[in-house]
């Protein structure tokens, strides 16, 4: 069964220090892994595309790398608006190309 | 910017009523999806749209129909609400050939049944 799982849940980081997000995903082929920023009352707003194992993308503190079984978001030096949910999706090769996965999410806090 | 909008925001209404959310696109995109969002599950595809009249079910879609006479516009219905649909509804579109890539959202729709 496809699957997508997220951790940790939750991350209370102090302004500046860095650390790593998780998607771990099972699916039998990949055609695409995607990151979403979703803050609280708003939607997801689109990230990275990454498509192959050792792909890595960055968009200013964000780093986004990936394996055949998991990716990485990486937040170098965090600042306090940098606070959100961040999601997870992956779409399968398979079952046609509306199917994408979510993940449940890692609610991050930077404190100032 | 996509030009993504639904509307309405917020609705409060009552088990047993009919209630349709409206999805509108500005940039003639092909595929439109509509999801809800809950705690401790991910985005849940309810049904997808692959041009205007062509729709199909995704994960969760019992309880919902949806209907696609325009390109822009993208309307999912719940015939008869329940309790179990109060949920948080959220539009969304691709870009990719195929309908595959990423997806960009709409601002999303809280809607409540008492």
């Amino acid at each position: 069964e496809d699957q997508v799982t997220q951790s940790p849940e939750a991350l209370r980081l102090q302004e500046g220090e860095s650390s790593s997000l998780n998607c771990s995903y099972t699916v039998s082929g990949l055609r695409g892994l995607f990151w979403y920023r979703q803050d609280p009352g708003k939607g997801p707003e689109f990230l990275f595309t990454l498509y192959s194992a050792g792909e890595e993308k960055e968009k200013e503190r964000l780093k986004a790398t990936l394996t055949k079984k998991e990716s990485f978001l990486h937040i170098t030096a965090p600042k306090p608006e940098d606070s959100a949910t961040y999601l997870c999706a992956v779409q399968p090769t398979t079952s046609g190309t509306y199917k994408y996965i979510f993940g449940t999410g890692t609610r991050l806090k930077v404190l100032a | 910017d996509a030009g993504i909008t639904q509307s309405p925001r917020h609705k409060v209404t009552e088990t047993g009523t009919p209630v349709t959310l409206r999805c509108h696109q500005t940039e003639n995109h092909r595929y439109m999806y509509w999801y809800r969002q809950d705690p401790g599950h991910g985005l849940r595809l309810i049904h997808y749209s692959y041009g205007v009249k062509d729709t199909d079910k995704g994960e969760v879609s019992d309880g919902y129909s949806v209907s696609r006479s325009k390109t822009e516009d993208f309307l999912l219905t719940l015939e008869s609400a329940t309790s179990s649909q109060t949920s948080v509804y959220f539009c969304a579109i691709s870009e990719g050939t195929g309908g595959g890539g990423e997806q960009y959202f709409g601002p999303g729709t809280r809607l409540t049944v008492t």
